[in-house]
């Protein structure tokens, strides 16, 4: 198993400003995506941060408002860049752990609110 | 990404009796799927997967059940708590999704004590 940490797990943000959140995971992973969650409805994937590369994005997702980090194979960012209302969500950072029992985990999430 | 469920249902049921969750996919290329439940204010949990190659899989009073001809899942829990009350959500992936998953909209199930 992993276990997954996200800072902050919540803020206020005015619109225009940028957050970055950060996913520490307790040991190496080959995989870790985002996630967004908006009020009341289900995870849509934002992209996958690949270690020593460019994350690669979905559809409707792009790298200028989404900026993603993976330095490491424990750590990664994602930024919310220039934020207005609409980008008032719950942001999941997950890992998926292949060995005896593949699965895929959450962290807590990072609930975002811009006002 | 794939459409997968695209309603959100909410299922009522008396504590003690058996529910069953449904969803569908739509990625007939997908091979791995995931059950989870999410509680209020957390990360959804990993309930009980199944691959492609079985279509039925029974956990501790969790069974999932896999019907690939029609695209089409469900979460069968037996003996309902009212601690089993949460959004349930499907997801599909797997190695021909680069191990990428996408969910369903989910199912809030409601367990009446």
């Amino acid at each position: 198993s992993a276990v997954i940490s996200q800072k902050p797990s919540r803020d206020i943000c005015q619109r225009g400003t940028s957050l970055t959140i950060q996913c520490q995971v307790d040991s190496q992973v080959t995989m870790m995506f985002w996630y967004r969650q908006q009020p009341g409805q289900s995870l849509t994937l934002i992209a996958t941060a690949n270690q020593g590369s460019e994350a690669t994005y979905e559809s409707g997702f792009v790298i200028d408002k989404f900026p993603i980090s993976r330095p490491n194979l424990t750590f990664s960012t994602l930024t919310v860049s220039n934020m207005s209302p609409e980008d008032s969500s719950i942001y999941l950072c997950s890992v998926y752990a292949s060995g005896g029992e593949d699965e895929q985990f959450f962290g807590p999430g990072t609930r975002l609110t811009v006002l | 990404g794939e459409s997968v469920g695209l309603h959100l249902p909410t299922l009522s049921v008396q504590e003690g009796d058996n529910s069953i969750i449904n969803c569908a996919y739509s990625n007939s290329a997908s091979d791995y799927f995931i059950w989870y439940k999410q509680e209020s204010g957390k990360g959804p949990q990993f309930i009980i997967d199944i691959r492609s190659n079985m279509d039925k899989r029974q956990g501790q009073r969790v069974t999932v059940l896999l019907n690939k001809t029609v695209k089409h899942l469900s979460l069968q829990i037996a003996a309902t708590q009212p601690g089993d009350s949460a959004v349930y959500f499907c997801a599909e992936g797997g190695v021909r999704n680069f191990n990428k998953f996408y969910f369903g909209s989910g199912t809030k199930l409601n367990v009446k004590p």
